[in-house]
């Protein structure tokens, strides 16, 4: 079975453009979450969809937008780039049963790495 | 989450066991662990969980405590390709759906 596949895996912004990225999950996975991490900030949680819906949201400004379609393929869009966003944007499919522990057995894609000039 | 509490780094020798602990004594009784690891570069992989009952697969045991407040990974025949920062996480049982990662443990496999 195919991984979790994230496109594209390096980019180079400049402050003040915005930024899509996309993430393909796993066949069967509904569940998509993103995690930005910064070698200061560690791993934190973005943002989770399921079923095309957003379920959860971490603490990132509005700039910070996703979405997800009929597929289950995700796209994640940074607006007004600013230098602290570079990071490595990492996407994770689960089979997102609400309630199970699947929903924490999360599969991570190699990652896009934004760098803002 | 459960706050978890991990040593920040530990190294083994190559072909040894890899036993990493984890301490969470805050943990609901319906809450699992999970244990994640992060090659440099990465993105995290997924290792196991459990509940109470002990757990292994191909890659790892896991030995939870028979109070739950504590647990250990084991990597059997730790390998150089074994180095990574390894993550105990025990997420909230509620509504949350996130993973919360903590500084994780250092392991460094020395040949």
């Amino acid at each position: 079975k195919a991984g979790v596949t994230q496109t594209p895996r390096y980019l180079i912004k400049t402050r003040g453009q915005q930024v899509t990225l996309s993430c393909s999950p796993i066949s069967g996975h509904r569940s998509v979450s993103w995690y930005q991490q910064t070698p200061g900030q560690g791993l934190q949680f973005l943002f989770e969809y399921f079923s095309e819906t957003q379920r959860n949201k971490g603490n990132f400004p509005g700039r910070f937008s996703g979405r997800q379609f009929s597929n289950s393929r995700s796209e994640m869009n940074v607006s007004t780039l600013e230098l602290g966003d570079s990071a490595l944007y990492l996407c994770a499919s689960s089979l997102g049963l609400a309630g199970g522990p699947t929903l924490y057995e999360q599969y991570f894609g190699p990652g896009t790495r934004l760098t803002v000039t | 989450d459960a706050k978890t509490t991990q040593p920040p780094s530990m190294d083994c020798a190559e072909g040894r066991a890899a036993n990493l602990p984890c301490n969470h004594s805050t943990i609901s009784g319906n809450e699992y662990v999970y244990w994640y690891r992060q090659i440099h570069s990465q993105g995290p992989q997924y290792i196991i969980h459990g509940l109470k009952n002990n757990e292994t697969n191909e890659m790892a045991s896991l030995i939870i405590t028979e109070d739950r407040k504590s647990s250990t990974l084991i990597l059997p025949h730790a390998t150089l390709r074994d180095t990574a920062v390894y993550y105990c996480i025990v997420p909230y049982s509620g509504s949350a759906r996130q993973l919360t990662f903590g500084s994780g443990t250092q392991l460094t496999v020395l040949p």
